[in-house]
């Protein structure tokens, strides 16, 4: 069975830092990794969606990529901004019955 | 404009009653989900569908049940057989097929007490 780890728990940065967020998976066979955030008590945005076949996906500051054979994906977050604190997620689609599998996600707070 | 929206934002219940939570979306997606999320544990997927008049269960099915009557809408009923059923739930959905993006509503919180 699928499953997703998302180390460190919870980080804490001050502003303007760059930083990386870690996601494993334990079996490789997935079809894409798709990164999300979300803020206290509401829904998840996604950010960046990465199929098995890529190696890499950016969006302005955030850029993601992914090892499928090692089993890791990395967010990384460029010039953090305290308007970057956030729970942020991944999640797999793999070839199981479960479309998506989440982490339990990482607390990023950016400190001004 | 184009989304999903989910009401109420919050909900109390209380305990042995059946309650129900609705989920529409009109961005035409075929797909649709609902997942559980407690403090501290990643999200859980309880049902999804993909395509009208057909749901699976997922991880967590026991306590809910789920209907597709229509496209746009896919309304979750959260039983009094559900042990633990006081958590904050978030409705997907996406295109079909494997691999497609998902997006996500605003998210219920239920209170049983």
């Amino acid at each position: 069975k699928q499953e997703v780890t998302q180390i460190p728990a919870a980080l804490s940065v001050p502003e303007g830092e760059n930083l990386v967020l870690n996601c494993s998976f334990t079996d490789s066979a997935i079809y894409n990794l798709q990164w999300f955030r979300q803020d206290p008590g509401k829904g998840l945005t996604s950010l960046l969606l990465i199929q098995s076949s890529q190696r890499e996906q950016t969006s302005g500051r955030l850029n993601a990529s992914l090892d499928k054979s090692s089993g890791r994906s990395t967010l990384y977050i460029a010039a953090s901004q305290p308007g970057d604190s956030a729970t942020y997620l991944c999640a797999v689609d793999d070839s199981g019955n479960t479309p998506l599998v989440f982490g339990k996600g990482t607390r990023l707070s950016v400190i001004a | 404009d184009g989304g999903i929206t989910q009401s109420p934002k919050y909900l109390f219940r209380k305990e042995g009653q059946n309650v129900t939570l609705s989920c529409e979306q009109n961005l035409n997606h075929d797909a649709m989900y609902w997942y559980r999320q407690d403090p501290g544990q990643g999200l859980r997927l309880i049902y999804y569908s993909q395509i009208v008049n057909d749901f699976q269960k997922g991880d967590i099915a026991e306590g809910y049940s789920v209907s597709r009557e229509k496209k746009e809408s896919f309304p979750l009923t959260v039983t009094s057989a559900q042990k633990n059923p006081t958590a904050f739930y978030l409705c997907a959905s996406s295109y079909g097929g494997r691999g497609r993006e998902q997006y996500f509503g605003p998210g219920t919180r239920l209170t049983v007490t």
